[in-house]
């Protein structure tokens, strides 16, 4: 059973699109964190949410955390190559009594120039 | 800067081997995670170190799978008698405290297991 679940799995778009990906779990986080991967690398935190409808900026990527702390999502405007990436969510669900971050599956980002 | 590393950062092994796997983390990062991650999917939790408390062991997948921390420093991930399915990237982060409340974790470049 997959506690964070992700969509789309797979996004390929041209450069200039937008885009939001989503972050879904029926478990409440404590804290929600996205994190960029590239090919041989690891993963690269962008950004923490913690407070029920949080909206955090980072450039052209916009990130919400739900009111309920139960789901996230992350839009990007006018989308670059370099975008490029697996996006991955991963939170610190409450139930699990675990201190360490639960991830989802990642949605896979190409952006064609 | 010094960031977390990770050796090897390719390993090929035929089933039935031992394999060791080993951590770098980030000076003075008090806690020490270990994920493994297979082709094209997300980090599955193995095993985390904070500070002087007992692992979290909760993640490892079978008794083959153990790691080891020497105090805040190198971690070792030990595979035994390895089988196909334990092909995967393993990738350890480090971060100042317990990412589970917000700190920041940071990931070495992952070793590359595949076992034949």
């Amino acid at each position: 059973t997959q506690l964070l679940e992700q969509s789309p799995q797979f996004l390929s778009i041209q450069e200039g699109e937008n885009l939001t990906v989503y972050c879904n779990s029926s478990s409440v986080f404590s804290s929600l964190q996205w994190y960029r991967q590239e090919p041989g690398e690891g993963p690269v935190l962008l950004v923490t949410v913690v407070t029920g409808g949080e909206v955090k900026k980072l450039k052209r990527l916009t990130f919400q955390f739900g009111d309920a702390r139960k789901d996230s999502s992350l839009h990007i405007t006018a989308a670059q190559p370099g975008d490029t990436g697996l996006y991955l969510c991963a939170g610190s669900i409450m139930d699990t009594g675990r201190r360490a971050l639960t991830f989802g599956s990642g949605t896979r980002l190409q952006v064609q120039p | 800067g010094a960031g977390v590393s990770q050796s090897p950062s390719n390993k090929v092994t035929e089933k039935g081997k031992d394999v060791e796997l080993r951590c770098d983390p980030i000076s003075g990062h008090t806690a020490l995670y270990w994920y493994r991650q297979r082709l094209g999917q997300g980090l599955e939790f193995l095993i985390y170190f904070q500070g002087n408390s007992a692992p979290d062991k909760s993640g490892l997948p079978s008794d083959r799978f153990s790691a080891e921390r020497t105090g805040e420093s190198v971690s070792t991930l030990t595979i035994q008698r390895t089988q196909q399915e334990d092909s995967a990237v393993y990738l350890c982060a480090s971060s100042r405290g317990l990412a589970g409340v917000g700190y920041e974790q940071y990931f070495g470049p992952g070793t590359r297991l595949t076992v034949t």
